[in-house]
């Protein structure tokens, strides 16, 4: 059983751009969740995606978006990127979706900073 | 709304002492709660979580946690530490608003654990 991956490991980006994060999930994990630690912080919930549609998401605003792959890959695009948006983000793969206490699988995370 | 609060964002403590972690939850119904490890460069790994079974729940690597629903508490204890311990560890809680599942964690601010040789 593969674990979850993440691309890139790091990222610098500066203030106004757009950037792509990429998700593997694990091998036959229909959910993916995606969260935000900033610096000192816990993470916190962006959006989740079940079966490539969106499934719920939290005090985000709309220029985070996701799309999740049938080949069990997703992403998270960010634009208009502000100073506030350097953090680490999580990408979390489970079996189901909400109704279940499936175990969340999380990646190393990528690390992007804004200036 | 929900929330977790994790006390001391930093404990340290020696070789082969007691670890406790503290964290303490507010939730208007029977909740989920989770504690989860964070080594650095890694992501988050499950160490044990509670869903209304028993009250004392046993994780990975010798923690284990006490649900205590009269003092909305949920701590983490391992009797002897380990320099392998070392990590920054995250209680959360599932949030309500989506039947009480693990799709949406709240998450604590994390505690910090060094272990002294």
């Amino acid at each position: 059983e593969t674990g979850v991956t993440q691309s890139p490991t790091h990222l610098i980006k500066t203030r106004g751009q757009q950037v792509t994060l990429r998700c593997s999930s694990q091998s036959g994990h229909n959910t993916v969740s995606w969260y935000q630690q900033a610096l000192g912080q816990g993470p916190q919930f962006i959006f989740q995606y079940y079966r490539e549609e969106e499934n719920g998401r939290g005090n985000f605003p709309p220029r985070f978006s996701g799309l999740q792959f049938p080949n069990y890959s997703s992403e998270l695009n960010v634009n208009a990127l502000e100073l506030d948006d350097s953090a680490l983000y999580l990408c979390a793969s489970s079996l189901e979706r909400w109704g279940s206490t499936d175990t969340q699988y999380f990646g190393p995370g990528t690390r992007l900073t804004v200036l | 709304a929900q929330s977790v609060t994790q006390l001391g964002s930093h404990v340290s403590v020696s070789e082969g002492a007691l670890v406790l972690l503290r964290c303490n939850y507010s939730s208007s119904v029977p909740p989920y709660l989770f504690w989860y490890v964070q080594y650095p460069n890694q992501g988050l790994q499950l160490l044990l979580k509670y869903t209304s079974a028993a009250t004392l729940v046993k994780g990975i690597n010798g923690f284990e946690a006490e649900f205590k629903k009269s003092e909305t508490s949920f701590h983490l204890t391992k009797p002897s530490a380990h320099m392998s311990d070392a990590a920054e560890y995250f209680c959360a809680v599932s949030d309500e608003n989506y039947g009480g599942s693990q799709g949406n964690l709240i998450f604590g601010k994390g505690t910090k654990l060094s272990v002294k040789p």
